[in-house]
């Protein structure tokens, strides 16, 4: 049992380069999320899908698109990366419903944009 | 929409000491507030969460209260210890389906020997 496992673990990217993080959870969670964090500023949300085929937009979506490709994964694509996109993303997932329980994150993708 | 507010940004505390951290959540159809703990290059790990159908909860040296009223709920962590040493977050969310995890802005507790 992996739990939510995401990757890359580090990037490196030139400004106006595109890249996809990829996130893979096997605790057959139907919530899943994409976090970044940056310093003093906590876990600020980007997008999240409730289930498979839908997905919301959370507090900082600009310059993001995700994909819910199926019940486990869920990916983060930035189209044309920019220096203020340097952070570390974190993807959680949750089973949400009348007794929501603990959201699960993984390790985390340190991302840096020259 | 939610907004959770903690305090303080930084805390340090002697070894053996309590600390005490508070948030505050502006939706009242909040009514559930996990609290995070990441360690430094970690990721976030649940440590203690509470309902609102819960005034107060405890689980060895940890406990969180809640107000519901005054929408604040607070993270008590007693006889310090070295390893407690971390950042802690307090989130707010809806038991709805889809909900939304909202997070405060994080505590640096220090815990000096």
């Amino acid at each position: 049992n992996a739990g939510v496992t995401q990757t890359p673990k580090f990037q490196v990217l030139k400004t106006g380069q595109s890249m996809t993080l990829q996130c893979a959870q096997d605790m057959n969670h139907n919530s899943m999320y994409w976090y970044r964090q940056d310093p003093g500023m906590g876990l600020r949300l980007i997008y999240y899908s409730a289930s498979e085929g839908t997905t919301d937009k959370g507090e900082v979506p600009n310059g993001y698109n995700v994909s819910r490709l199926n019940k486990r994964e869920f990916s983060l694509r930035l189209e044309s990366a920019a220096p203020s996109q340097t952070s570390v993303y974190f993807c959680a997932s949750t089973m949400s419903g009348v007794n929501t329980g603990e959201l699960f994150f993984g390790e985390g993708s340190r991302l840096t944009v020259l | 929409g939610e907004n959770v507010e903690q305090h303080p940004s930084t805390l340090s505390v002697q070894e053996g000491d309590s600390a005490v951290i508070k948030c505050t959540y502006s939706d009242s159809a909040s009514n559930y507030f996990p609290w995070y703990k990441q360690e430094l290059g970690k990721r976030p790990q649940l440590i203690i969460d509470i309902r609102s159908n819960v005034g107060e909860k405890k689980d060895q040296r940890i406990a969180v209260t809640l107000n519901k009223t005054a929408k604040h709920f607070s993270l008590h962590i007693t006889e310090t210890q070295p390893e407690d040493s971390a950042v802690y977050f307090c989130a707010a969310s809806t038991s709805n389906y889809g909900q939304n995890f909202v997070f405060g802005p994080g505590t640096r507790l220090s815990v000096l020997p």
